[in-house]
Parts: C-alpha cells; sequence; structure tokens
C-alpha cells in the first residue's frame, strides 16, 4: 500500500529566508516521485518529476532531491518570496497493483513580508 | 489545446440528489484521474483510467460512486444520493503514460456542497 508522508504540514517563513521539507514513501515499491505547488484558487502544478536514486533537479530557486534506497525527497526554496506562498504536494508513482499517482496532504507554506 | 478543463466548476446540490461532473483532459492523454481533496488534506485517489479501462477504484470510494471513460476521451464521475460528507473538491487529472518522468496536468476542480 502506497503511503507518502510529508512534513511539516504547515510553515512560517519570512521573506528572503530558504526552507525545505521533507517527504517519506516506502523505498520498496518505488517508480518515481512528483513535486507539485498548489497555489489557492488555481490548479496544481508540476514542479518536478524524479525517478532514479541521487537525482536533483532545480528550477529557479525551488530545487529537490531523492533517495529512493531510504525513501525520502527534499524540497528546497531559497530566499523566499511572496509568490512562494502555496502549498506543496509530494506525490508517489508506485509499481504493478501500485501504479498510480498517490498523494501526501501537502505541506502548506506561509511566505511573511 | 487548453489543459484540463472540468464542468462545473460549482455545484450546490441537495442531499440525495444525484450529480454529475465531467472531465476532458489533454487530448493526447491515455491516462486519467480523479482524486477528491477537503480542507487541510491533500489529494485522495478515487480512481484513474488508462485509455478506456478502469484500472482501479479506491476502496474508500462507496458503491455510490461512478466514473465512466466510455471513448478514452472524456471521462464523467457520478455521485448518486449525496450526502454531506461527499462535500469537496473533485479533481481530474490526466498524463501521457509512455515514460518514467511523465507528469500530471490538473484541472482546476469541481467543488461540490451538499445541503
Amino acid at each position: 500500500i502506497l503511503n507518502v508522508e510529508q512534513s511539516p504540514q504547515s510553515l512560517h517563513v519570512q521573506e528572503g529566508d530558504s526552507t525545505n521539507f521533507t517527504c517519506s514513501f516506502p523505498s520498496s515499491n518505488f517508480y518515481a516521485l512528483h513535486w507539485y505547488r498548489w497555489e489557492t484558487a488555481k490548479s496544481p502544478e508540476a514542479l518536478f518529476v524524479m525517478t532514479l536514486n541521487g537525482d536533483e533537479k532545480k528550477k529557479g530557486r525551488i530545487s529537490a532531491t531523492l533517495n529512493t534506497k531510504e525513501g525520502y525527497s527534499y524540497l528546497y526554496i531559497k530566499g523566499s518570496q511572496p509568490e512562494d506562498s502555496a502549498t506543496y504536494l509530494c506525490a508517489l508513482r508506485g509499481l504493478n497493483r501500485d501504479d498510480k499517482i498517490i498523494f501526501g496532504k501537502g505541506t502548506r507554506l506561509h511566505i511573511l513580508p | 489545446d487548453t489543459g484540463v478543463s472540468q464542468d462545473p466548476r460549482h455545484k450546490i446540490t441537495k442531499r440525495g440528489q444525484n450529480v454529475t461532473f465531467r472531465c476532458d483532459p489533454i487530448s493526447e492523454h491515455n491516462r486519467l484521474y480523479w482524486y477528491r481533496q477537503t480542507l487541510g488534506q491533500g489529494p485522495e485517489f478515487l480512481t484513474y483510467f488508462q485509455n478506456e479501462a478502469q484500472l482501479e477504484k479506491s476502496r474508500l470510494l462507496s458503491d455510490r460512486f461512478s466514473a465512466e471513460r466510455p471513448k478514452g476521451s472524456f471521462s464523467t464521475l457520478e455521485i448518486q444520493r449525496t450526502e454531506q460528507g461527499d462535500s469537496a473538491m473533485y479533481l481530474c487529472a490526466s498524463s501521457l503514460d509512455l515514460a518514467l518522468n511523465t507528469e500530471a496536468f490538473f484541472g482546476q476542480g469541481t467543488r461540490l456542497t451538499v445541503v
């Protein structure tokens, strides 16, 4: 059974500070890991899809790493800006009978001016 | 193609009524997912399709919920005899399932309120 855990649930960060949060998943059934950003009144939007152990991906000030052997991924935001305020969702796609995209509960990020 | 579209965007219904939502995926996408999201939670998996075949339906979903994708293009999600607990945002997503690194594209959702 796929279970995706995200922490923290909510986070307040001062504008300009850097931050990171965690996604944990069962390492035994890994196929691909997704990060999405979900802004209020918009659709979730994909940030990264990662498949290989040790993968690191970057988009502007946001980057992510993946450790499939221990079952975790980190999302980093450097120099937070107000537009970074959103819910960040981690999702796992498993193997075989778990070949579907399952989401964690998300980390809600609030950037304080 | 403007992306995944869902209709309606909002639906208010009385308890006990049936409702049907529609999702039009990105045209060449073969996978289609339905999720439900309630306050403070991430998207909860409901069901998904590969072309017209429904591959799995969540065990959490009662028999009042049914989904179809008759021609492998648009999909409908029907809820019969709605209950107040069905109030949620219903999200549809589609993807082109040809490679490991395929992302899903979401619609803007249908917000259901059962009164």
